[in-house]
């Protein structure tokens, strides 16, 4: 079975320094996609950043970039330049790819880091 | 705007009671699913769909019902609403390709309160 941990229930940072949110997964299974979504005050889910299991280099989004070490599960989120606007809740997903034909679009996720950004 | 547009976005109901919540995207996204977030508990998966007429069970699928007759629309009905019930729905879409899922979209959300 698929689970992903984010060992990190809350965080604070430092405005306009860098964060770092962890991530870990576990599955069987060699082809699988990685997913950060953040969750403000508002509720609404915003997607971040994907890195896919066959992606050789990290993903990267403006001050987001995904810290993939497929050999340790790990799939750490970076923040560089914390702003305000940045405090939310911070959830790692998982699903799993099958290029057979068959497909597994489920998403698995981990029960998320609050990030406080402090003035 | 294009999206996944859920409704209600807040009920209430009396324990007993049923009721549907909408999810309807325009997209044409084969994949569509419906999670409930608890407090510190992240996004379990109830019920998804990867089509029309094809539906499946989630992690926490008891007391939940789904069908999907359209590609566009994907209810979520309560059969008889329990406290335990309480939580935030969220459904989703995604498009598939080369056999991956990947642009998720989701509804801005549904809070249900059960008394």
């Amino acid at each position: 079975a698929q689970k992903i941990t984010q060992t990190q229930p809350g965080m604070f940072v430092q405005e306009k320094e860098a964060v770092t949110l962890d991530c870990t997964y576990d599955t069987s299974d060699q082809s699988y996609g990685l997913f950060w979504y953040k969750q403000p005050s508002s509720g609404e889910m915003i997607f971040l950043i994907y890195q896919g299991s066959y992606d050789e280099q990290n993903a990267t989004e403006g001050r987001y970039s995904l810290n993939f070490q497929k050999a340790r599960k790990s799939a750490n989120l970076v923040i560089s330049a914390s702003q305000l606007g940045d405090s939310a809740m911070y959830f790692c997903a998982m699903s799993l790819v099958a290029y057979y034909g068959g497909s597994q679009g489920n998403l698995i996720f981990g029960k998320g880091t609050k990030l406080s950004v402090k003035p | 705007n294009a999206g996944v547009t859920q409704t209600p976005k807040f009920q209430v109901l009396k324990t007993g009671q049923s009721m549907t919540l909408q999810c309807a995207q325009d997209m044409n996204h084969e994949y569509m699913s419906w999670y409930r977030q608890d407090p510190g508990m992240g996004l379990r998966l109830i019920h998804y769909s990867v089509g029309a007429g094809i539906t499946d069970q989630g992690e926490v699928p008891n007391g939940y019902n789904v069908s999907r007759s359209t590609t566009e629309d994907f209810p979520l009905r309560l059969l008889s609403a329990a406290p335990s019930q309480t939580s935030v729905y969220f459904c989703a879409s995604s498009y598939s390709k080369a056999g991956g899922y990947y642009g998720y979209t989701f509804g801005s959300g549904t809070r249900l309160t059960v008394v």
